[in-house]
């Protein structure tokens, strides 16, 4: 049974530009949440998404939005990128309504660098 | 939902139990405590949770206090792959929102 998958594993982009990050949950899971980990920082929440709408949403900038398809696969998408978005973005996992309960299926993240 | 302390790491000799504290007074009555831990380059684990009682899993046990006000991890036998950030939250399991709220957790060290 798959975990959570996330692509790519490392990134390197430019200031300015923009960049999509992809997660699939899983199996069996139907609710997706990004969570954004500066360096020596625990994670910190950006939003969830369940049935393809953004239920929550932590304290990020507009220049962060998000989608969930209808398998349930989410993407975060970051404009204007700056040099303090350089992070690792962890995609958590989880059945709606369940997850704060039996807890989140985190993914190993993926390393974004803005140089 | 409730504030966490933690201590910023903790050391402990491999094969001995390694007893993480965590700090919550602030919690109210129908706020959970939970822990993860986060092993370098992965993401965070989900560890256990518990309301008022002793819980234990195959994982860890969690020890908290009467007063809730501050409860235990314990790994019984720490083994070296338990190196980690272990993080403490606490929030309701009804909430208003979904969300964990991290702090920046004890970094326990297993030393062979």
């Amino acid at each position: 049974d798959a975990g959570v998958t996330q692509s790519p594993t490392h990134l390197i982009k430019t200031r300015g530009q923009q960049v999509t990050l992809r997660c699939s949950p899983k199996s069996g899971h139907d609710t997706v949440s990004w969570y954004q980990q500066a360096l020596g920082q625990g994670p910190q929440f950006i939003f969830q998404y369940y049935e393809e709408e953004e239920r929550q949403r932590g304290n990020f900038p507009d220049r962060f939005s998000g989608h969930q398809f209808p398998n349930y696969s989410s993407e975060l998408n970051v404009n204007a990128l700056l040099l303090g978005d350089s992070a690792l973005y962890l995609c958590a996992s989880s059945l709606a309504g369940l997850g704060i309960k039996y807890g989140y299926t985190f993914g190993s993240g993926t390393r974004l660098t803005v140089v | 939902d409730a504030k966490t302390t933690q201590p910023p790491s903790m050391d402990c000799a491999e094969g001995r139990a390694a007893n993480l504290p965590c700090n919550h007074s602030t919690i109210s009555g129908n706020e959970y405590v939970y822990w993860y831990r986060q092993i370098h380059s992965q993401g965070p684990q989900y560890i256990i949770h518990g309301l008022k009682n002793n819980e234990t899993n195959e994982m860890a046990s969690l020890i908290i206090t009467e007063d809730r006000k501050s409860s235990t991890l314990i790994l019984p036998h720490a083994t070296l792959r338990d190196t980690a950030v272990y993080y403490c939250i606490v929030r309701a399991i009804n909430g208003a929102t979904n969300k964990l709220i991290f702090g920046t957790g004890t970094l326990l060290a297993v030393q062979p």
